[in-house]
């Protein structure tokens, strides 16, 4: 059980365009999702805090209108890159809570590569 | 200072080796504790949950926590090839709204 999913879980662009990447929890319902992003190498840094039907939280020094966090179900966050850039290339990896346990479990992350 | 220090490696190690990877940490509030495995290209994989100061025991695998010390360790007995990963420790505040701060991650390939 707690399996949790990314789509896609690789994805190459170009500058400008935007890319969505869908986080889901297949067998809970999670009340809080999380959005991180890792550059190789390096450690996983929390972009934001995503609860079901409000706004995400955003941490200092993550643009909140480059990335779009959307968490409309229980089920369901999705977070999306805005005019990506290739400095944007990265690994992102959501992580879902269920509301009555402390543990977070993790996606599998999304690759992704701006042109 | 980073709030959790952990050295990036790569540890290298022959099969069958007791493996110890480390983090130090500065923020005394931390209360919980876990070491996470990641295999290139993948999510991380909860191996160990912590709260209090002392050991815990899963098959091959030991968590320690020193508070006092602001120490915490893993230790991978009979280690496998399988074991080649990257492992990352991370930390939580109570009532923290569950921000987990994470180390570095120390790289470790277990050889044949």
């Amino acid at each position: 059980g707690a399996v949790v999913s990314q789509h896609p879980s690789w994805v190459i662009c170009k500058s400008g365009t935007s890319v969505k990447i869908e986080c889901r929890s297949l067998d809970f319902q999670a009340t809080t999702m999380f959005w991180y992003r890792q550059f190789p190498k390096q450690s996983l840094m929390l972009m934001a805090t995503s609860n079901e039907g409000s706004k995400a939280t955003y941490e200092q020094g993550v643009e909140k209108d480059k990335f779009l966090i959307n968490h409309a179900s229980l089920t369901l966050s999705t977070l999306t890159v805005t005019s990506a850039h290739p400095e944007d290339s990265s690994f992102y990896i959501c992580s879902a809570r269920i509301s009555s346990y402390n543990e977070q479990f993790f996606g599998p992350g999304t690759r992704l590569t701006v042109l | 200072q980073k709030e959790v220090e952990q050295d990036p490696g790569p540890l290298s190690v022959p099969e069958g080796a007791i493996v110890s990877l480390n983090c130090t940490y500065s923020n005394s509030a931390f209360q919980y504790f876990m070491w996470y495995r990641q295999y290139s290209r993948k999510g991380p994989e909860l191996l160990m949950y912590t709260y209090s100061s002392g050991n815990k025991e899963d098959g091959r695998f030991t968590a320690q926590v020193d508070k006092s010390s602001k120490y915490i360790s893993l230790f991978i007995r009979d280690s496998q090839p399988s074991d080649s990963a990257t492992y990352l420790c991370a930390t939580r505040l109570t009532g923290g709204g569950n921000k987990l701060t994470f180390g570095t991650g120390t790289q470790l390939k277990v050889e044949l």
